[in-house]
């Protein structure tokens, strides 16, 4: 079936370091791919987005780029700040009924950024 | 605007009980989405309502049902509560292929 494999933390950087998070994915069909961000206590909230093969998403300075011949969504920021402490998700979504269909999740991964 | 609406924001139910959790969508939104997500973990999707009908079923039991109603909120209900029912339950909300938006979620705990 489809899933979304993401590299485990915790992930602690120093202020402006260079941030890659790993994600990869197995489908069947055509998926649209996503990173969530949940900061504590909250819900997730979509920091962007790639709906078919070579898009990139980006979004608050963070850009991944859907690659479909090695099945990756790899998130990346140029210089991280404290207030980017949180976790992420990969996720992927098959469209269902000209719809968007159910997101399958990673495991998320918890990112902590020291001043 | 406001976005994706849960109630409650806590609830604490003993093994047995039933439990009724209630989501607004995000205005515009006719497509509600129950997701649980255990601690650490990433969410899992329970269902889909669209139309007032479930639309996709995620692998969980009989005990999860829900409800669309006409104004397109929904109602997540569990019967018989385990404890490893306990979980954030997160709604949310979609309008076609837009991607979906979530609420802050409602924190289940089973004693």
């Amino acid at each position: 079936g489809d899933s979304v494999t993401q590299m485990e933390g915790p992930v602690t950087l120093s202020e402006e370091a260079f941030l890659t998070i790993n994600c990869t994915y197995t489908a069947t069909g055509y998926p649209s791919l996503f990173w969530y961000v949940q900061y504590p206590g909250e819900g997730l909230q979509l920091l962007l987005k790639a709906t078919k093969a070579d898009d990139k998403g980006s979004n608050k300075g963070f850009e991944a780029t859907y690659r479909k011949e090695t099945t990756s969504f790899h998130l990346e920021k140029g210089s991280v700040q404290v207030s980017d402490s949180a976790v992420y998700f990969c996720a992927l979504s098959v469209g269902y009924g000209g719809s968007q269909g159910n997101l399958i999740f990673g495991k998320g991964t918890k990112l902590s950024v020291k001043p | 605007d406001a976005g994706v609406t849960q109630s409650p924001t806590h609830l604490i139910k003993t093994r047995g009980q039933q439990v009724t959790l209630r989501c607004s969508p995000k205005s515009g939104h006719d497509t509600v989405s129950w997701y649980q997500q255990a601690l650490g973990q990433g969410p899992q999707f329970i269902f889909q309502y669209y139309e007032e009908e479930e639309r996709q079923r995620g692998n969980f039991p009989d005990r999860f049902s829900g409800h669309q109603f006409p104004n397109y909120s929904s109602e997540l209900n569990v019967n018989a509560l385990l404890l490893g029912d306990s979980a954030l339950y997160l709604c949310a909300s979609s309008f076609r292929d837009q991607p979906q938006h979530f609420g802050d979620g409602t924190r289940l705990s089973i004693l």
